[in-house]
């Protein structure tokens, strides 16, 4: 049963507009939610978090909105750059638990 | 060097080798992860360690056998796997275990089952 769910594979978006990238869990005991992306042969690399006491963190270009009742979070990127193209990982921690989480990923595309 | 080296970077070996991955931090980082990913799913924990001491393994074959002799370095030692195990191995790294700090991943090892 997977608790995270990235139930789009893919996203393509044209350079300057808003991408959003959404993620879905079951679990609400998880208390903690990141985003990471990844370009190919690299690692993931951390982009944004948010605790689940908030609703909104930003940071730059870069906004994480957690809706807590719906179980939902979305990332929005705006306005999007053609180096924003990757896979983008939601992940979530258990309160008081050792791990994360991880969504299957999404593959962002930005089309100039 | 900064941040998290895993060595080698990929890996074909037969179901009767025994091979070592690698993975070293340098970010005085207290805990250390390994991770497996295979194609199109999510990243599935394998292994946790806190100052040098294992504090889970999630269902892990024993094929599989981490070490980790400091807190900087951890090792995942390959013994009989099955083609089912080639996928990317990830390590990380965080300050330390179970806080807000973001984890930090090395690049992968690439492993081939042949």
């Amino acid at each position: 049963d997977q608790q995270v769910k990235q139930n789009s594979p893919s996203l393509s978006v044209q350079e300057g507009r808003i991408s959003i990238l959404n993620c879905d869990y079951t679990n609400s005991m998880f208390d903690y939610f990141l985003w990471y992306k990844k370009y190919p042969a690299e690692g993931p690399t951390f982009l944004i978090s948010i605790s689940s006491i908030k609703d909104k963190n930003e940071d730059g270009r870069f906004t994480v909105f957690l809706n807590k009742s719906a179980k939902h979070l979305s990332l929005h990127i705006v306005p999007s750059q053609p180096g924003d193209s990757a896979v983008y990982f939601c992940a979530a921690r258990i309160q008081g638990a050792q791990k994360l989480v991880f969504g299957q990923g999404t593959r962002l595309t930005i089309n100039p | 060097e900064t941040g998290v080296t895993q060595t080698p970077r990929h890996l074909v070996m037969g179901m009767t080798n025994k091979k070592s991955l690698k993975c070293e931090q340098h970010l005085g980082h207290n805990a250390m992860y390994w991770y497996k990913q295979s194609a199109k799913k999510p990243l599935e924990l394998m292994f946790v360690y806190s100052l040098e001491e294992r504090v889970e393994n999630n269902s892990v074959p024993s094929r599989f056998s981490p070490e980790c002799p400091n807190s900087s370095h951890l090792f995942l030692h390959l013994h009989t796997l099955q083609p089912e195990d080639s996928a990317l191995y990830l390590c990380a790294s965080s300050q330390v275990l179970g806080g807000v700090q973001p984890q930090h991943f090395g690049d992968g090892t690439r492993l081939s089952i042949l």
